[in-house]
């Protein structure tokens, strides 16, 4: 059980626009810690995606982008992609556990 | 161009030792907050362990703690996981992740590298 909520799976047809949600609690996102998302494609590396809550990676282009409010987060992918098709990854700190990351996401363009 | 490069992962039986390495090149490693992330197979990741730039900060996950020991050679970019005492259940691959740049003042981890699979098994 991971201390930030992701929904195991998400959809889009290319063009589409989908949201992945990553809710934490009152010692992470609610204690004011910022979110960061990664993007893993198949069987390589975890990528940067956004950090500090709205800020893109480098050469990560504006199709994404990021939220928080209280204790959730959300990464909009607009215009969907097959090359999108990958897993995705909220992290935070937790003033409890120290750095904790969300069970991850698989995005799937149909 | 930022390169981490991992290695020293392989096959251990339960209960015995290994130790990680990760070589980092392409920014200062020496003033930048180093950690290690594991991803057990076909599972989420896992924060294992940070380091501080002059190593007088180090934290662990409470999986780990007593068990692993992170350091690191500033003067070799290098940084290093030694871990002890190992269980099926530290069966993973070991990222090396770096903090340079946009996460050097947060909770981030900017590089990646390829990672080094270790198999804890009889």
């Amino acid at each position: 059980q991971s201390v930030l909520t992701q929904p195991p799976s998400v959809s889009g047809a290319p063009g589409q626009r989908v949201t992945i949600s990553c809710t934490g609690s009152s010692s992470n996102f609610g204690a004011d810690y910022d979110v960061h998302w990664y993007q893993q494609l198949p069987g390589t590396a975890p990528k940067l995606l956004m950090y500090a809550n709205i800020i893109r990676s480098s050469g990560v282009p504006d199709r994404f982008s990021g939220s928080k409010s209280g204790t959730s987060a959300s990464l909009v992918i607009t215009g969907l992609q097959a090359e999108d098709e990958a897993d995705y990854f909220c992290q935070s700190y937790d003033r409890s556990l120290n750095v904790v990351f969300g069970g991850g996401t698989k995005l799937t363009v149909l | 161009e930022v390169q981490l490069v991992e290695s020293g992962g392989g096959l251990v039986k339960p209960g015995g030792s290994l130790r990680i390495s990760c070589v980092a090149s392409g920014f200062t490693f020496s003033i930048y907050v180093m950690n290690w992330v594991r991803q057990a197979p076909g599972k989420g990741l896992e924060w294992v362990s940070s380091i501080s730039s002059s190593s007088s900060h180090i934290y662990y996950a409470d999986s780990v703690k007593g068990r692993f020991t992170i350091s690191r050679d500033n003067a070799k970019n290098s940084l290093y996981l030694q871990m002890n005492s190992l269980r099926a259940e530290d069966t993973a691959v070991y990222y090396c992740a770096s903090q340079e740049g946009g996460c050097s003042g947060a909770s981030c981890f900017t590089s990646w590298g390829q990672g080094t699979l270790v198999t804890v098994s009889s």
